[in-house]
Order: C-alpha cells, then sequence, then structure tokens
C-alpha cells in the first residue's frame, strides 16, 4: 500500500545509454513531480505535472523528458545518459491544483550510477 | 531570488540533548516554509510547515519550528533527541505562483550519540 513507488529503486548503466525510471501514485493526487538530488544532497526540482499537463520545466537538459500516461503515473525517460546525471531521483506527489501550501508526499527515490 | 541556506551541514547531539537546527530564507513576501525529514535510504516527509498565524508551528514527532521574519529565520527544535532522529533534514520555501514549486536548502545531517 506504498503511497509513492518508484522503480527501479537502483539503477548502474554505462554512459550514452537510455534509461527510464518509473513512479506511480495511489493516493489519488493531481500533481506530480521529479526532483534530483546531487551527491552533496542538494535537492532541486526538474519537472512537474498536473493532470498529465506539465507545469514546471525548470532548465533541465533536454535529454529528460517526462512523461505522464495518466494522473497516477509520472516516469522520467533519459536519453544519452552522461556522467553527470548520476544523483539519486526522488518523484513527489501533491493534491491539488499545485497550490504551495500543499503537502508533497515523495517516493523513496531511484539511485542512478552512470559509469 | 528565492533561496534558503542552512548554515551547518553536520551536527551530532547526544540522545536526550536539546536540538536546534538552523534554517534562513530569503523572499519577497510572506513566505511558506516546509521542514522534511529524509531518513537513510528513505524519500522525503513532512515535518511541519507554516504559512501564516501563530509562528510556532508544532509538528510530528515532536519537532517544533519557529518563523521569526525580523531574523528571515525559521529554526526547527526538538526538546529531547531520540536515537531515530538521526537522518536529513531539509528546510523549503514555497515559490510564488500555483505551480508547487520548492526551493530547498543544503540539508542538515543530524548524527545521535548514545
Amino acid at each position: 500500500d506504498t503511497a509513492v513507488s518508484q522503480t527501479p529503486k537502483y539503477l548502474v548503466t554505462q554512459m550514452g545509454n537510455d534509461k527510464s525510471i518509473k513512479c506511480e501514485q495511489n493516493l489519488g493526487h493531481d500533481t506530480m513531480y521529479w526532483y534530483k538530488q546531487d551527491s552533496k544532497k542538494f535537492l532541486k526540482i526538474m519537472f512537474s505535472y498536473n493532470n498529465k499537463e506539465l507545469i514546471i520545466n525548470e532548465t533541465v537538459p533536454n535529454r529528460f523528458s517526462p512523461k505522464s500516461p495518466d494522473k497516477a503515473h509520472l516516469n522520467l525517460h533519459i536519453n544519452s545518459l552522461e556522467l553527470g546525471d548520476s544523483a539519486v531521483y526522488f518523484c513527489a506527489s501533491s493534491p491539488g491544483l499545485a497550490p504551495v501550501t500543499d503537502t508533497q508526499y515523495f517516493g523513496p527515490g531511484t539511485r542512478l550510477t552512470v559509469l | 531570488a528565492q533561496s534558503v541556506t542552512q548554515p551547518d551541514i553536520h551536527i551530532t547531539v547526544s540522545e536526550g540533548a536539546s536540538l536546534e537546527l538552523r534554517c534562513n530564507y530569503s523572499y519577497g513576501a510572506t513566505p511558506y516554509l516546509f521542514w522534511y525529514v529524509q531518513s537513510p535510504g528513505q524519500g522525503l516527509q513532512l515535518l511541519l510547515k507554516y504559512f501564516s498565524g501563530d509562528t510556532l508551528v508544532q509538528g510530528i514527532k515532536g519537532f517544533e519550528a519557529e518563523f521569526k521574519r525580523s531574523q528571515s529565520s525559521f529554526n526547527l527544535r526538538k526538546p529531547s533527541v531520540h536515537w531515530s532522529d538521526a537522518a536529513e533534514y531539509f528546510c523549503a520555501v514555497g515559490a510564488s505562483g500555483n505551480t508547487g514549486k520548492l526551493i530547498f536548502g543544503q540539508g542538515t545531517t543530524l548524527q545521535v550519540k548514545p
């Protein structure tokens, strides 16, 4: 009965490969997010979607493409992986139409290592 | 631009001792402020949040935080720390507009000594 789940938990891959991370929430929330946490634990938002519509796109390289097939899922596809993409990626969701006052619920994270 | 600073990268306290984690923010208007906790290998969990009203906010797990506009601070406190409180703590400010965007500080790692 995990609220926000991500797969895989760990992902190790070679430079230049393409990979996807999946996120699902069973909370019935309208808004979903992707965050990147770097090696210094600095956490920064990448994207947010509200009801399958892109709201935030934070100057992320276009090698990163979020896809929301329905409001319960927000997947992150990364093309041509680079060493600097190594990080922990967190998915999150919030109930409303993304007012800043809503609580965000985070998934357990996916640790991506690019060799 | 909005920003959040957590001056202490790492703090060690003894179990049973009191705790204060510092957070300073930069924001033009009344800020929306949050504290999240990240336990090892886990996602972030909301401890408490402040939007308006009483400047002393109570949260889960016995934590509280005090908003001080004059100092641009939102420090997190706990009177008696438990070993299970060892984790990473993040302060965040909510960006204006209905985007849900949170701007996080660098985090403070809390270590608890037995």
